[in-house]
Parts: structure tokens; sequence; C-alpha cells
């Protein structure tokens, strides 16, 4: 079964910095993969996706990742760091022969002012 | 379109007692998950449904976990009795195809006391 990591538990950064949080992952084939912010007391929100092609996806609110086929990573990005980007961010990555996600641990961002 | 809708939203229950969580999950989306969440911790699948069948159901506690989406739409998960480690909360998610992102509800945050 495929599997995530996410290394880093917390990422600090300041505002107007930027951010990156970081992704690996284990899967057989070629992987699908997914990035999602969660805010509290809230489900999971999709930000952005690699399915094929440019290993650079953009997503929802200037986020960005990049795939890297080699070094199995999928980190997510953006160049300048909001405050309201504190979130938790969870990596997951998805077996295209069966539709199984599998999610990472999480990492919390915490942007301060 | 009309979100992932989940109910309850919260449930305090004594232990040994039953409970049950209800999904409906966006129209069209035939993959239908159950996830549990731990407070700081990543979402853990439980089971996966194509349509009406359970097409992964190998992480659900099966001793005192149920699960059934008869009509291939909404979705029921039950526990029973109910355990102080069950604790945590149950989210609910569609999709459309493999390369769909899953769209998640707002969750059943669960306190077993």
């Amino acid at each position: 079964a495929q599997s995530v990591a996410q290394p880093e538990d917390q990422v600090n950064v300041a505002e107007g910095n930027p951010l990156t949080v970081k992704c690996t992952y284990s899967v057989s084939g070629n992987p699908y993969l997914f990035w999602y912010v969660q805010y509290p007391n809230r489900g999971l929100q999709f930000l952005l996706k690699y399915i094929t092609g440019d290993n650079l996806v953009k997503g929802s609110y200037g986020f960005e990742a990049e795939f890297n086929k080699s070094q199995t990573s999928f980190h997510l990005k953006k160049p300048s760091a909001l405050v309201s980007d504190s979130a938790l961010y969870f990596c997951a990555v998805r077996d295209p022969r069966n539709n199984d996600m599998r999610f990472g641990a999480g990492t919390r961002l915490t942007v301060k002012p | 379109e009309a979100g992932v809708v989940q109910s309850p939203r919260y449930k305090i229950i004594e232990k040994k007692q039953p409970v049950a969580f209800w999904c409906n999950p966006i129209s069209g989306h035939n993959t239908l998950y159950w996830y549990r969440q731990n407070l700081g911790q990543g979402p853990e699948l439980l089971i996966r449904y194509e349509n009406e069948e359970a097409v992964d159901d190998s992480q659900l506690p099966k001793d005192r976990f149920s699960a059934e989406r008869l009509k291939g739409v909404d979705s029921t998960l039950k526990i029973q009795p109910a355990e102080l480690g069950d604790s945590a909360v149950y989210l609910c998610a569609s999709s459309l195809e493999a390369n769909s992102p899953l769209h998640f509800g707002n969750g059943t945050r669960l306190t077993v006391t």
C-alpha cells in the first residue's frame, strides 16, 4: 500500500517570507498526489494536485507544489506567506489503480506577523 | 454544487452506548470514504465504497464498527458499543474519479465519556 511522510510536525515562518512544507511518498507505479488544508473544526479543503505533466503545479490561495520523481517528493510552497495561511496541511497519495487515498500525519504551519 | 453533508456535527455519549453517523456525498460521486482523525493527526481510512460495494474495509474494527451504503448514495457508520478510545473526528469524503480530489464534509466530533 502507498504511504506518505511529512517530516515536520511544525513549520514557523514570518509573514511575507517564502514557505515550504515537505512531503515524501511511497507508491507502486505513478502516483496521484494532493495537498489539503484544514482549519479548526472543519473538514479538509483541496489545494492542488499532481496527476501528470508539468512537475510544478499551481493551486488555490497562491500555493504551488513541485513533483520530484527521483526524490519521491511533493513539497508545498508559497512565495510570500500570509498570517491567514496558518493551518494544518496534509499531503496525500492516491493509487490510481484502486482509488485508495492515504494521508500524511500533517504539518502545522504558523505564520507570524 | 452542494458539498458533502455530515450529521451530527457533535456527539457526546457514554462508553458502551451505540452511535451512528450519517453522510450524504456530492451527487454523482461514486466513491465514498470514511476516515477517522485523531487530534493533531492525519485522517486514517476506515472504509471505502465504490457505489454500494465496500471495496476496502481492512482498517475497520469489525467487532464494533459497521457501515452501509445501501443505495450507493448516502452512508451510515455505526459504532456499538463505543469505547473511550473511539473519541475522534469522523470524516466522510467523496470523489468522482481517480484523478479527482476528495471532497470532505465538516466531520462529526465524537466524545465518549
